[in-house]
């Protein structure tokens, strides 16, 4: 069965601190891809990057970071220099193989970012 | 990039009554739909898959009599909740899946459609 769990229910950071959200996510299968999306307000999810099984490179979008390990099944999200238009609720998510069927979400973190 | 609209983006309906959402993928076709379920301060949830002309797939624990599901076109899926409940007052969600071909298949998220039942 496949699983995405982000324990960090919520998280409360003053402007500027970087913080990091957690995703680890269970899986037997081989080919997969992990997502991040941010949920702000208005309920709209909005993509923040995807990542297939064989790509273990982290990458960097401006404040934005992921680290994906599969060695721990994890994909945490680093976001650096928080701003609180950061503040949102985030959400991980897994789905198998290439067709991109079912998205398995994990239950979000929801970010406070303070001024 | 591609964009899945959603209408209504909120709808309030008396107990008893059926409201149906739309699903339409703006600039590509979609062969499979997806409809999600997203309780407040909660996780979205599959509801079901939606094929276009034919049958829609059902998560389980899901009613099928209850939530409808057409998808009639390759841009065009609805989900009609019947005799409503508050207990359906929700946040759904449907996305879209653009097929490219291989690894570059992706889904699309709509914004949502809130659904409050009086």
């Amino acid at each position: 069965a496949q699983k995405v769990t982000q324990a960090q229910t919520e998280i409360s950071v003053v402007e500027k601190e970087d913080v990091t959200l957690d995703c680890v996510y269970e899986t037997r299968d081989t080919t997969y891809y992990l997502f991040w999306y941010k949920q702000p307000p208005s309920g709209e999810l909005v993509f923040l990057i995807r990542r297939n099984s064989f790509d273990e490179q982290n990458e960097i979008s401006g404040r934005y970071s992921w680290n994906f390990q599969k060695s721990t099944s994890s994909f945490n999200f680093t976001i650096t220099a928080s701003q609180v238009v950061d503040s949102a609720v985030y959400f991980c998510a897994l789905t198998l193989g290439y067709n991109f069927n079912k998205f398995y979400f994990g239950s979000g973190t929801k970010l406070n970012v303070k001024p | 990039g591609a964009v899945v609209s959603q209408h209504p983006s909120w709808v309030i309906c008396k107990s008893g009554t059926s409201v149906k959402i739309e699903c339409r993928s703006l600039d590509f076709q979609a062969t499979t739909m997806f409809w999600y379920r997203q309780f407040p301060k909660q996780s979205l949830m599959l509801m079901a898959t939606s094929n276009e002309g034919s049958k829609a797939t059902y998560e389980q624990g899901v009613e099928k009599d209850k939530f409808l599901i057409n998808h009639a076109s390759l841009t065009l899926s609805t989900l009609t909740v019947t005799s409503a409940h508050p207990e359906d007052s929700s946040f759904y969600i449907c996305s879209a899946r653009e097929e490219t071909g291989g690894s570059l298949d992706t889904q699309y998220f709509g914004p949502g459609t809130r659904l409050t039942v009086l």
